[in-house]
């Protein structure tokens, strides 16, 4: 089954200070895809990133970085120094090519960053 | 603009009535996705469409949901005799999928917020 867990319902942080946001995914396709998005307060949901199963790479954005771990089925996302304009309820996403190709989504972390 | 867009973004009808939603995707992509929302929740899926073919219909689309995409444009989903059960954020987001790049992101319009009374 495909399944997108994220175990942190709400995280606050005062303005500047780093913060991770955890996600655990479980699949039986071999290849497969991860997704972060980002919903705001105006409800549109805004596609950050995406990462293939056969690229473990970590990557840098800007404030944002992504960790992808396959030992640990896990692709956890960080901003660094973050800002005011973080605040937004962030999705973990999950597609796989054998088993459809719809997008599980996880339940969502909503962060809050008090100035 | 080139995004996905959807209309309308706000419905309030009576339990009963039928409502129709309608979905244009950024152009050329081939992939078309509905999804439901409900508040603090994940997106759920509903249903996809490859170009006109809807491929893959979720267990929550019951036999009151029904979907189309003449011509593999735009998209229309209709909800008849709607409860109050049926209140959400429906979503649309399309993608551009093909050969190596199967597993391409999907984008997202703002969404239809309905509510039934």
């Amino acid at each position: 089954a495909q399944k997108v867990t994220q175990a942190q319902t709400e995280i606050s942080v005062v303005e500047k200070e780093d913060v991770t946001l955890d996600c655990v995914y479980e699949t039986r396709d071999t290849t497969y895809y991860l997704f972060w998005y980002k919903q705001p307060p105006s409800g549109e949901l805004v596609f950050l990133i995406r990462r293939n199963s056969f690229d473990e790479q970590n990557e840098i954005s800007g404030r944002y970085s992504w960790n992808f771990q396959k030992s640990t089925s896990s692709f956890n996302f960080t901003i660094t120094a973050s800002q005011v304009v973080d605040s937004a309820v962030y999705f973990c996403a999950l597609s796989g090519t054998n088993t459809g190709n719809q997008f599980y989504f996880g339940t969502g972390t909503s962060l809050t960053v008090i100035p | 603009d080139t995004g996905v867009s959807q209309d309308p973004r706000h419905k309030i009808t009576k339990r009963g009535q039928n409502v129709t939603f309608r979905c244009d995707p950024i152009s050329e992509h081939n992939r078309l996705y509905w999804y439901r929302q409900t508040l603090g929740q994940g997106p759920e899926f509903l249903t996809y469409f490859q170009n006109e073919a809807q491929l893959e219909k979720s267990r929550l689309l019951s036999d009151r949901f029904s979907a189309e995409r003449p011509k593999g444009s735009f998209s229309t989903l209709e909800i008849q005799r709607t409860e109050q059960g049926d209140s959400a954020m429906y979503l649309c987001a399309s993608s551009l999928a093909r050969g190596a790049n199967r597993g391409a992101e999907a984008f997202f319009g703002q969404g239809t917020r309905l509510t039934v009374v």
